[in-house]
């Protein structure tokens, strides 16, 4: 089946670490999202790519990095430079940025710092 | 920037009962607005997408609205049932690029049974 998929699920990471979470797509889609959810708040986004090789910072993306090697991945890198990364991260996936597409959601991952 | 607000937060209704969801946006030149369905727990599904040209689209008993100059959306479900429970999100896109995609935080929806 098509779809996105999101792993880990769950992800503890210790103060310091990088922790890095995985997003693959086979709906052949160009361009991929990551947002953050947090309690209370509206998703607001870390990171979007158009095409592969290419990335633009969303609208709070300090303290994360990404990459987009290849079309159907794009991991997120969290790293020790993220201050509060205690949320629910959500992988998307559109046919492209144009606002006439319909953008796809994975499940999910949540990042708990201990 | 577009602002999109969702009201009321929750709301439980009984079983068998038609309700609206209600989403006003600030920025009518909104190119489509998408609405989603989200499980605790879980990513977002895609329910219905409503370009700037259209003023409704529908899916089984779900029906949404989209009117530009009042600023608002709604979301229709009719004949609600228990597996209707959920959090619904509405979302604007005010053009240009991932970044002019704007949530809403959300109405939780209890359908009692």
């Amino acid at each position: 089946d098509g779809g996105i998929t999101q792993s880990p699920k769950y992800l503890f990471r210790k103060e310091g670490q990088n922790v890095t979470l995985s997003c693959e797509q086979n709906l052949n889609h160009d361009a991929m999202y990551w947002y953050r959810q947090d309690p209370g708040q509206g998703l607001r986004l870390i990171y979007y790519s158009q095409i592969v090789n290419d990335f633009q910072k969303g609208d709070i993306a300090e303290g994360y990095s990404v990459s987009r090697e290849k079309k159907e991945s794009f991991p997120l890198t969290v790293t020790s430079a993220q201050k509060n990364p205690t949320a629910f991260y959500l992988c998307a996936s559109s046919r492209g940025l144009h606002s006439g597409n319909t953008i796809y959601f994975g499940e999910g991952s949540w990042l708990t710092v201990v | 920037k577009q602002e999109v607000t969702q009201i009321p937060a929750a709301l439980s209704v009984p079983e068998g009962e038609n309700l609206v969801l209600n989403c006003s946006f600030t920025d009518s030149a909104i190119y489509n607005l998408q609405w989603f369905r989200q499980d605790p727990g879980k990513g977002l599904t895609s329910l219905l997408l409503i370009q700037s040209s259209q003023r409704e689209q529908t899916s089984g008993r779900l029906n949404a609205s989209l009117d530009k100059s009042s600023g608002r959306s709604t979301l229709y479900i009719a004949a609600s049932q228990p597996g209707d429970s959920a959090t619904y999100l509405c979302a604007g896109h005010s053009g240009g690029g991932a970044d002019g995609l704007t949530f809403g935080k959300g109405t939780h929806l209890i359908i009692q049974p």
